[in-house]
């Protein structure tokens, strides 16, 4: 069935530096990539997304590039600050339902 | 407007109990989706509902069960209860047309 892998599920990153998280999935008919961020005791919050109709998108330090053929898409954080320490999930549209990846931690080191 | 509202916010049963988790949506938004989250494991797809009608269904045992009312408050029973479905349960709302998912605060489930 429809898979969406993420990698990697920890990371540690120090403030000012960019984080890059990358998700993979198999249904060549997914078109839409969103991803969430996940405070500390907080819900999933839709921070980003992109459908398959274009290939980068940005909203001021973050961005998303998907890449159809090869099925994978990544968020990308520049300037990383303490206020970006949570769990980021990937996620996509699969057959109308929305399916997540398993996570990644993200530590910014002050 | 108020946001996705999840009832109660902690639950804690032992094995072979049933248990029901009920989430009222965004005024306004039909559709109900739930979700298991457990550490490692991210957020499981477990079903949508949409008009009071099961849109999709994850892959989880028949145990797992839900229901969509009119008002589009919806209910999330697990019977049989198992240690393995110590979990935060998420519900979460979209408008129609909209993708963009709004998820209530969870049910915190522990099994013992």
């Amino acid at each position: 069935g429809e898979n969406v892998e993420q990698h990697p599920s920890t990371l540690s990153v120090q403030e000012g530096d960019s984080a890059v998280i990358k998700c993979t999935y198999s249904d060549s008919a997914s078109n839409y990539f969103p991803w969430y961020k996940q405070e500390l005791g907080k819900r999933p919050q839709l921070i980003i997304d992109i459908r398959s109709n274009v290939g980068e998108k940005k909203d001021q330090r973050i961005a998303v590039t998907l890449n159809k053929t090869a099925k994978h898409f990544s968020l990308h954080i520049t300037e990383t600050q303490p206020e970006d320490s949570a769990v980021y999930f990937c996620a996509l549209r699969s057959a109308s339902k929305i399916i997540f990846g398993s996570g990644t931690r993200l530590s910014i080191r002050p | 407007k108020a946001g996705v509202t999840q009832t109660p916010r902690y639950l804690i049963k032992t094995r072979g109990q049933q248990v029901t988790l009920s989430c009222s949506p965004i005024s306004g938004h039909r559709s109900v989706s739930w979700y298991q989250q457990t550490p490692g494991q991210g957020l499981q797809f477990l079903f949508e509902y949409f008009s009071e009608t099961q849109r999709n269904k994850g892959n989880f045992p028949g145990r797992f069960s839900g229901r969509q009312f009119s008002n589009s408050r919806s209910e999330m029973n697990v019977s049989t209860l198992e240690l393995g479905d110590s979990a935060l349960y998420l519900c979460a709302s979209r408008g129609q047309g909209d993708e963009k998912l709004f998820f209530g605060s969870g049910t915190q489930l522990s099994v013992l």
